[in-house]
């Protein structure tokens, strides 16, 4: 079972604060790094699939970061919104075909 | 277009009571997932399949089977149903691990054992 540790467990942050989450995952193993938003009720919907080292991906004020050799990935929320809160969740997907979950970090946006 | 459609969405199970849950998806995906969500816990992977005809173990995969008989649906099945067992059930779906568009899941099932 590959280990795919996320930090820090919850946030909150105020209107307007920028913030950041981590992925981190055994970079042996590494074959594409996703990350979902998951909000309460809902299902999981894809931000981003990241493949290659040095991968940047950007969405609006969310953008992600890669970093395969030393294994892991940094979640960006610029000018957070009440509306970005959510868990956030890192997969790491592997070359038999599965995806391996982080636990997930909970953000919480105050007006 | 459905995209991942799950039924059904709430159940309740008396110990040692059998159920199957389905999972189809529209989308002509490879590959299907089946996740078990508990507090604190995130998604872990109970079974998955990379193609009709084919399924694989996950990381928690007793107690549960499942079957792709054909390419859109993925049936999760439990035989004798445990208090354990008692979780929120995600089904997801991808068309390869590379695909921009990540996994598509399902609304859930939420699944009681009494």
């Amino acid at each position: 079972i590959l280990n795919v540790e996320q930090s820090p467990q919850s946030l909150h942050v105020q209107e307007g604060d920028s913030t950041n989450f981590t992925c981190s995952f055994p970079s042996s193993n590494f074959y594409a790094l996703h990350w979902y938003r998951w909000e309460t009720a809902k299902s999981p919907e894809a931000l981003f699939v990241m493949t290659l080292n040095g991968d940047e991906k950007k969405k609006g004020r969310i953008s992600a970061t890669l970093n395969t050799k030393e294994g892991y990935s940094y979640l960006y929320i610029k000018g957070s919104q009440p509306e970005d809160s959510a868990t956030y969740l890192c997969a790491l997907g592997t070359n038999a075909g599965k995806s391996t979950f982080g636990d997930g970090t909970t953000l919480t946006v105050k007006p | 277009n459905a995209g991942v459609t799950q039924t059904p969405k709430f159940r309740v199970l008396k110990t040692g009571q059998s159920m199957t849950l389905l999972c189809a998806q529209d989308m002509n995906h490879e590959y299907m997932y089946w996740y078990r969500q508990d507090p604190g816990m995130g998604l872990r992977l109970i079974h998955y399949s990379v193609g009709e005809g084919t399924t694989a173990k996950g990381e928690v995969p007793d107690g549960y089977n499942v079957s792709r008989l054909k390419k859109q649906n993925f049936l999760l099945g439990l035989e004798s149903a445990a208090p354990s067992q008692t979780s929120v059930y995600f089904c997801a779906s991808s068309y390869s691990q590379y695909s921009p568009a990540g996994y598509t899941f399902g609304s859930g099932t939420r699944l009681t054992v009494v």
